[in-house]
């Protein structure tokens, strides 16, 4: 197993248009966690699955963002009619249900 | 919310020196984790720590869990230029039914080292 993979690496998108991104997890994991990451900060928590089921969202994941995991293995998180402010680093991480989180290498988000 | 406070912001150390640094809390975790990233890449998991008081290995990298579980510390010894990138302790808060699973980072300490 090669670990978490998220798909694009990078995506270039102007105001007001669409992104989604792809995460798959470790193929064991059936916790599945997304996080955004701006310049000079710690990732920060967006949104939580166990399974398919999504248990959380942060405040931060505005009604433009929506995340799923469908079949409770790869998901995909939305971003409708981007702004400048979403531009960031998106990651994604897995782990058990008791464990510790490994992350993706992250999809760089850049809005112009 | 939680605040991780990670010191020092920045270091730039010769090749062979020894480093250390510190994250601090006003609230209490029961795990602290020390991630390293480098640019343009996700964090990667160093060490864990689950136990107050704890000291733990990882090659040239040793982690403490403070007594007081508000602190925890890393140190990397005889330093090398893949060192390079930022280090950022986090713990687990929070969550719904008890469990604990939203990682709280620190700002990071970005490491320079000079070959």
């Amino acid at each position: 197993d090669t670990g978490v993979s998220q798909n694009p690496r990078h995506k270039i998108t102007k105001r007001g248009q669409n992104v989604t991104f792809r995460c798959d997890p470790i193929s064991e994991h059936n916790r599945l966690y997304w996080y955004r990451q701006t310049l000079g900060q710690g990732p920060e928590f967006l949104t939580y699955f166990q399974n398919e089921a999504q248990l959380e969202k942060s405040r931060l994941l505005s009604d433009r963002f929506s995340a799923e995991r469908p079949k409770g293995s790869f998901s995909t998180l939305e971003i409708q009619r981007t702004e400048q402010g979403d531009s960031a680093m998106y990651l994604c991480a897995s782990s058990l249900p008791v464990g510790e989180q490994y992350f993706g290498p992250g999809t760089r988000l850049t809005v112009t | 919310g939680q605040q991780l406070n990670q010191s020092p912001q920045s270091m730039f150390i010769q090749e062979g020196e020894d480093v250390s640094m510190n994250c601090t809390s006003s609230s209490i975790f029961n795990t602290w984790l020390w991630y390293k990233q480098d640019p343009g890449e996700g964090p990667v998991l160093l060490i864990a720590l689950y136990k107050a008081g704890e000291l733990t290995s990882n090659g040239r990298l040793t982690a403490q869990f403070g007594i007081t579980r508000k602190d925890s510390f890393l140190n990397i010894s005889a330093s090398i230029p893949s060192d390079v990138g930022i280090y950022f302790c986090a713990g687990p808060r929070g969550g719904s039914g008890g469990s604990n699973y939203k990682l709280t980072f620190g700002k990071g300490t970005l490491l320079t080292v000079n070959p």
